[in-house]
């Protein structure tokens, strides 16, 4: 049962028009959802998240925008840049019975800025 | 400032082999999580322990193991290796382990099942 979804494997986008990425979840449940990034032979680094009391969250260049009622969120990258070409993970917060929080992360988007 | 360190980075091991692999969480942090990364997929949760408690397991058979030390480091055991074993092992430190904030990667350990 894939709780959390990224429907779209790769993304090419120009160098500074605007990256979309998108995510689908299931589970109403989740607290937090969190967007990560991450280059071959590195773990995943942490970009940005939302909580879900929340619709949107800005971090310079990276947005997330939460749509609880279509439990669909969207992380923008604007101007996008060649160095964010890398693999994009979302992510969903959890609270686990015995105190702390588990993520469920999605399959990833592959995203590649052309110059 | 050393960030999480996962030993090793590496390692090829026989079917029915048991592999032990390591962490050291950023000074500070008490709390570490172990994921499992198959090619093409997302990372999985396998456990969090936090103050040297286990606070929860994901779906993996009892062949999986871990504990945590009284310097927040942590091991992870896996028994009588199976192919589909072969993935990346990724570690993730935390202050305590709640929330949607502050979950820092290890580069992860790739272990491959032959």
């Amino acid at each position: 049962d894939q709780q959390v979804k990224q429907n779209s494997p790769s993304l090419s986008v120009q160098e500074g028009r605007i990256s979309i990425l998108n995510c689908d979840y299931t589970n109403s449940m989740f607290d937090y959802f969190l967007w990560y990034k991450k280059y071959p032979a590195e773990g995943p680094t942490f970009l940005i998240s939302i909580s879900s009391i929340k619709d949107k969250n800005e971090d310079g260049r990276f947005t997330v925008f939460l749509n609880k009622s279509a439990k669909h969120l969207s992380l923008h990258i604007v101007p996008s840049q060649p160095g964010d070409s890398a693999v994009y993970f979302c992510a969903a917060s959890a609270k686990l019975t015995g105190g702390g929080n588990k993520l469920t992360f999605g399959t990833g988007t592959q995203l590649k800025v052309e110059l | 400032d050393a960030g999480v360190t996962q030993s090793p980075t590496h390692l090829i091991k026989t079917r029915g082999q048991h592999v032990t692999l390591r962490c050291s969480p950023i000074s500070g942090h008490k709390s570490v999580s172990w994921y499992q990364q198959v090619l093409g997929q997302g990372p999985q949760f396998i456990f969090q322990y936090y103050e040297k408690e286990e606070r929860g397991r994901g779906n993996f058979p009892d062949r999986f193991s871990a504990r945590q030390f009284p310097n927040y480091s942590s091991e992870l055991n896996v028994n009588a290796l199976l192919l589909g074993d072969s993935a990346l092992y990724l570690c993730a430190s935390s202050l305590d382990g709640r929330g949607g904030y502050g979950y820092t990667f290890g580069s992860g350990t790739r272990l491959t099942v032959v």
